[in-house]
């Protein structure tokens, strides 16, 4: 199986502050990168998919990047709306994997 | 982007089978381009790729829950189902049932539902 490792694990940050996530493949898994949102008892929700594709409907203030096994989220300028949970996944194996999550706080 | 919907017991016996079905609307179950996913999330494991069904009938299991796991799809109703045998204590956790699309080649998940708590407890 493919292991996503993402950190940090957690993140305080204040609102307008830049902010990234990082995401790193067990082995390179090309273009098949994508990035959720989870808040408390809700589904997660796609934010980009295919490294750097916004989702509809899904604020510019989202970008993601990266190639290979390595790959970020930025929140360019975080709202109050942004605290929550971020996921990446890779489907890229035969088995899709999630990372372990970064928890995304208010300093 | 199709709407989906959960339903099935909350509370399963240890050894018995989970069951859970999920209703789509917006789409059909028979439309390309989708895999009819089952994904969960548990405190042991976080977010679990479980298996899928493809619109031309194919299935994909997690080889770690493969020999009690099976996939369905009712065209007639336009849902798809999920049966997990031999639950144990691990099982419990909260059961999404997405659509991921592959038809884009990303393989991504663009729709889920909102979730349904499943607890195996006697």
């Amino acid at each position: 199986d493919i292991r996503l490792t993402q950190s940090p694990s957690s993140l305080s940050a204040s609102v307008g502050d830049r902010v990234t996530i990082t995401c790193r493949a067990s082995e390179s898994i090309s273009i098949y990168l994508h990035w959720y949102q989870q808040k408390p008892g809700k589904a997660p929700k796609l934010l980009i998919y295919a490294v750097s594709s916004l989702q509809t409907g899904v604020p510019s203030r989202f970008s993601g990047s990266g190639s290979g096994t390595e790959f970020t989220l930025t929140i360019s300028s975080l709202q109050p709306d942004d605290f929550a949970t971020y996921y990446c996944q890779q489907s890229y194996g035969t088995l899709y994997t999630f990372g372990q999550g970064t928890k995304l706080e208010i300093k | 982007q199709v709407q989906l919907q959960e339903s099935g017991p909350g509370l399963v016996k240890p050894s018995q089978t989970l069951s859970l079905t999920c209703s789509v609307s917006g789409g059909s179950v028979t439309s390309g381009h989708y895999y009819w996913t089952w994904i969960r999330q548990t405190p042991g494991k976080g977010l679990e790729w479980i298996g899928y069904i493809s619109d031309t009938g194919s299935t994909y299991y997690s080889p770690s829950l493969r020999s009690r796991v099976t996939v369905s799809v009712d065209t007639a109703k336009n849902h798809f189902s999920l049966q997990l045998t031999s639950v144990t204590a691990a099982d419990t956790g909260v059961y999404y049932c997405a659509s991921c699309d592959y038809g884009s080649g990303s393989y991504y998940v663009d729709s889920w539902g909102q979730g349904a708590l499943v607890t195996v407890s006697s």
